[in-house]
């Protein structure tokens, strides 16, 4: 069955460091791979997805993640934290043209950003 | 485009008792989801429809869980006999996409949810 591992369920950094949120995905097969970020009492949003094409996926405010196949991972970065991107963030999977569930969520792992 | 919207935001409700919650998507979506999130948890799939049709319900919704969508349109989630393990977030997503299970590569739009007490 297709999982995501999000390592690190709090990460503190300070404000203009770098952030670098992990994620291992397991997957019998090419998954879709995704990024949420949920705000206090929110809904989620979705940051960037990876969808087979390029490894080197951009999102929205500076967030960008890289599909690594013997890795099997998703890490998610920016090279300079804002005390705004202090939120919940998720990874998600969902397995490629197979029957089943949308998407499958991490634990999730809160950012902390301190200025 | 006003996106997913959810009501309540927020019912406390005794134990027992029924609850019911309603999500609107996307009007031109034709998938429909319904999540679990528990604090300290990502979200957890219940239930998805395309169209009116419920395709696929998780291990997750019980036999005190229904969730409808009569018209392919609005969707709703009743709880029957609620217990204390049923409080969480209950989270609706949407997006269009081609008939089938399979994710359909369109961005999934969730809403802000409906947070569940039980006392």
């Amino acid at each position: 069955a297709q999982s995501v591992t999000q390592l690190g369920s709090h990460v503190s950094v300070s404000e203009g460091a770098l952030v670098l949120l992990r994620c291992n995905y397991s997957s019998s097969v090419p998954p879709y791979l995704f990024w949420y970020v949920q705000y206090p009492n929110q809904g989620l949003q979705l940051l960037l997805k990876y969808t087979s094409a390029a490894t080197l996926v951009k999102g929205i405010n500076g967030f960008e993640a890289e599909f690594k196949k013997s890795e099997t991972s998703f890490h998610l970065t920016k090279p300079s934290a804002h005390m705004s991107d202090a939120a919940e963030y998720f990874c998600a999977v969902s397995p490629y043209n197979q029957a089943g569930t949308a998407l499958i969520f991490g634990k999730g792992t809160t950012l902390s950003v301190s200025s | 485009d006003t996106g997913v919207s959810q009501d309540p935001r927020h019912k406390i409700t005794k134990r027992g008792q029924n609850v019911t919650f309603r999500c609107d998507p996307i009007s031109e979506h034709n998938r429909l989801y319904w999540y679990r999130q528990t604090l300290g948890q990502g979200p957890e799939f219940l239930t998805y429809f395309q169209n009116e049709a419920q395709l696929e319900k998780s291990r997750l919704l019980s036999d005190r869980f229904s969730a409808e969508r009569p018209k392919g349109s609005f969707s709703t989630l009743e709880i029957q006999r609620t217990e204390q393990g049923d409080s969480a977030m209950y989270l609706c997503a949407s997006s269009s996409g081609l008939l089938g299970r399979g994710y359909s590569g369109n961005t999934i739009y969730f809403g802000e949810g409906s947070w569940l007490t039980v006392v």
